[in-house]
Order: C-alpha cells, then structure tokens, then sequence
C-alpha cells in the first residue's frame, strides 16, 4: 500500500531551525514535493527534489534519500510568517501530475 | 497575469440541493486538478482533467460527483444532492502540462457548507 508519515506539529522561536521529516512508501516514486498553506488558503509550492541530495531555495532548503524513502524540509532563520502547514506530496511516474499529500505538519512559531 | 481563480470562495447549501464549483486555470494551463480537503487534514486528489477530458477521475465519489473542462469557459464541478458530509474546502490546481510537470498551482479554494 501507500503511506506517507509527518510530524503533526512543531513548535519553535523566531529564528530557530527547523527540520520537517518524510516517510513515504509508494509505488512508481518519482520525486519529493513541498508545499506551504497558511490558514486553509491557496497551497503554495516550495521545492521539488527529483534527485538524492539537497536543493536550497533562500532560507528553505529539501532533502531526498531516494534508498531510505525519506525526505525532509528544513526551514531556517524563522519568522512569524513561517507558520503554516507544511506538506510532503510524493509526484508519482503514473500519476500525469496530480499529488499525494500526507496530513501535513503544523508549524507554530513563537515570539 | 492572473492566479487560478476559484468562485464561489464560499458556499452554502441545504441538504438535497447541488453546488457549483468552478475553476479558471491559470493562462497557457491546460491541465486542470481538483482535491478536497476536510478540517485538519491534507488535500486528497479527486480528478484531472485536461480541456474537454477526462484524464483520472480515481479520487471522485462514483455517485453524486462529477466534474468538467469545457472547451471554453472554466472547469466545473459539480456536486449533487449535498450531504452533511460533502462539507470541505475544494481546491482547484493548473498546470501547463501533465506528466513531468512538477509544480501545481493552487486556486484560493472553495468553502462548501452543507447545513
């Protein structure tokens, strides 16, 4: 079967790193996405890993480790603005583009 | 250049009636997505269209559900006979193209509030 596993939450300060895991096991894996949604409005894409390794977008960056089925969104230098929900959507070779996405991870940041 | 645009933002509908949603890709995008989402939950896909097909419908209720993309005019769907249930924000995501394309970008979604 398919299952995709985040944190709920995560709590941290302004101006603290944060690291948001990903274990997905899926079939036809064909890369990592992230997306951002701030109070149930429009998600916004983040960053797309299609290769092992880093990709590093400003203060953003996502990792993939296609032989461990696990990826992660690290987030530094927080801000207020960071909190949102933060989800992982596997992009499947079969899937002509749409998402799966996991429940997602609540971020709180605090003064 | 506009976003995708989703009208109603909200919605409200008795039991028994249909809702409407419609979703205007963004401009050049061809490929259109619809997922649901339920309150503390992710978004679960429902179907993709591309203009005047249906691609995969996999994710949409086989009874009461179904949705279209028009040659002209924006896509549309369409849920009838509303249950308490079907209360969820949907959201609409385009793309250029399909397979290969790896950012989808999302409509600000539509609020159905079934009472």
């Amino acid at each position: 079967g398919q299952s995709l596993e985040q944190p709920s939450e995560v709590t941290a300060v302004e101006g603290a790193i944060v690291q948001i895991n990903c274990t997905y096991q899926t079939s036809g894996f064909y890369g990592l996405s992230w997306y951002q949604q701030h109070d149930g409005g429009a998600p916004t894409f983040l960053s797309y890993n299609g290769l092992d390794g880093l990709e590093e977008t400003g203060r953003f960056s996502s990792f993939l480790s296609r032989s461990d089925s696990y990826g992660y969104l690290l987030l530094q230098e927080l801000q207020m603005k960071d909190s949102a929900s933060y989800f992982c959507a596997p992009f499947l070779t079969d899937s002509w583009g749409k998402l799966q996405f996991g429940a997602g991870t609540q971020v709180v940041v605090t003064p | 250049n506009a976003g995708v645009m989703q009208n109603p933002r909200h919605l409200v509908r008795r039991r028994g009636q249909e809702a409407r949603l419609r979703c205007s890709p963004m401009k050049g995008h061809s490929h259109v997505y619809w997922y649901r989402q339920l309150p503390e939950e992710g978004l679960k896909f429902m179907v993709y269209l591309q203009k005047e097909n249906i691609i995969d419908e996999s994710g949409m209720p086989k009874e009461r559900f179904s949705a279209e993309f028009p040659k002209e005019g924006p896509s549309i769907l369409r849920i009838q006979q509303v249950v308490r249930g079907d209360s969820a924000a949907y959201f609409c995501a385009s793309s250029p193209s399909g397979a290969g394309n790896t950012e989808a970008f999302f409509g600000q979604g539509t609020r159905l509030t079934v009472v």
